[in-house]
């Protein structure tokens, strides 16, 4: 049973270039949630996503990003117009999403690294 | 509202040593609580989890006891080793939040030979 995985690993952009980050949860998880690392920080939560729906948005920007989790195909974290602030690792975590019970826990990708230049 | 706060790090330990990581956390009703470790260049792990007052969770030698009477969840490990240097990070997930973590800041260990 393969983990989340996310991909790229690594991505640079330059500033103003639209950045693109894709997580695939674990078989039979349907809830994804984005965070961001930044650098001598902890996480923080961005969004929270089962399929074709965003359930918590509260975390991220109110401009340039944007996510999704169609009904086929991976998660997308989409930034806009990247600024040099945006640079950071971005993880993805899936879930169960059986809330309420003890096996509701959230499995981390290994995260894309970005850079902006 | 519901947050968790960390000792802040970094935090250099001899081989052998005993570790403690402070763990605190403000909830409504009965969260669950985490701990994660993650290595250099890799995503988050699981280390271990407690889902009621009082339970103790253990893995790979780590120990957290959830006290619900001084809110705690502090990590303890009674001999670290090299290949324990990583960053906790402490989480809960509200009782009444569904699926949604809360993550402290991570505190940073290294481990000298």
């Amino acid at each position: 049973n393969a983990g989340v995985m996310q991909n790229p690993r690594h991505l640079v952009r330059r500033r103003g270039q639209e950045a693109r980050l894709r997580c695939s949860p674990m078989k039979g998880h349907s809830h994804v949630y984005w965070y961001r690392q930044l650098p001598e920080e902890g996480l923080k939560f961005m969004v929270y996503l089962q399929k074709e729906n965003i359930i918590d948005e509260s975390g991220m920007p109110k401009e340039r990003f944007s996510a999704e989790f169609p009904k086929e195909g991976p998660s997308i974290l989409r930034i806009q117009q990247v600024v040099r602030g945006d640079s950071a690792a971005y993880f993805c975590a899936s879930s169960p999403g059986l809330a309420g019970t003890t096996k509701n826990i959230q499995y981390f990708g290994a995260g894309t690294r970005l850079s902006v230049l | 509202g519901n947050s968790v706060t960390q000792m802040e790090g970094p935090v250099t330990l001899s081989e052998e040593a005993f570790l403690t990581i402070n763990c605190t956390y403000t909830a409504t009703g009965y969260p669950s609580l985490f701990w994660y470790v993650q290595y250099p260049g890799e995503g988050l792990q699981l280390l271990l989890k407690a889902t009621k007052a009082d339970d103790k969770g253990s893995n790979k030698g780590f120990e957290a006891t959830y006290r619900k009477e001084t809110t705690s969840f502090h990590l303890e490990k009674g001999s670290v080793q090299v290949s324990d240097s990583a960053v906790y990070f402490c989480a809960l997930r509200g009782s009444n939040t569904g699926n949604q973590f809360y993550f402290g800041t991570g505190t940073s260990l290294t481990v000298i030979p």
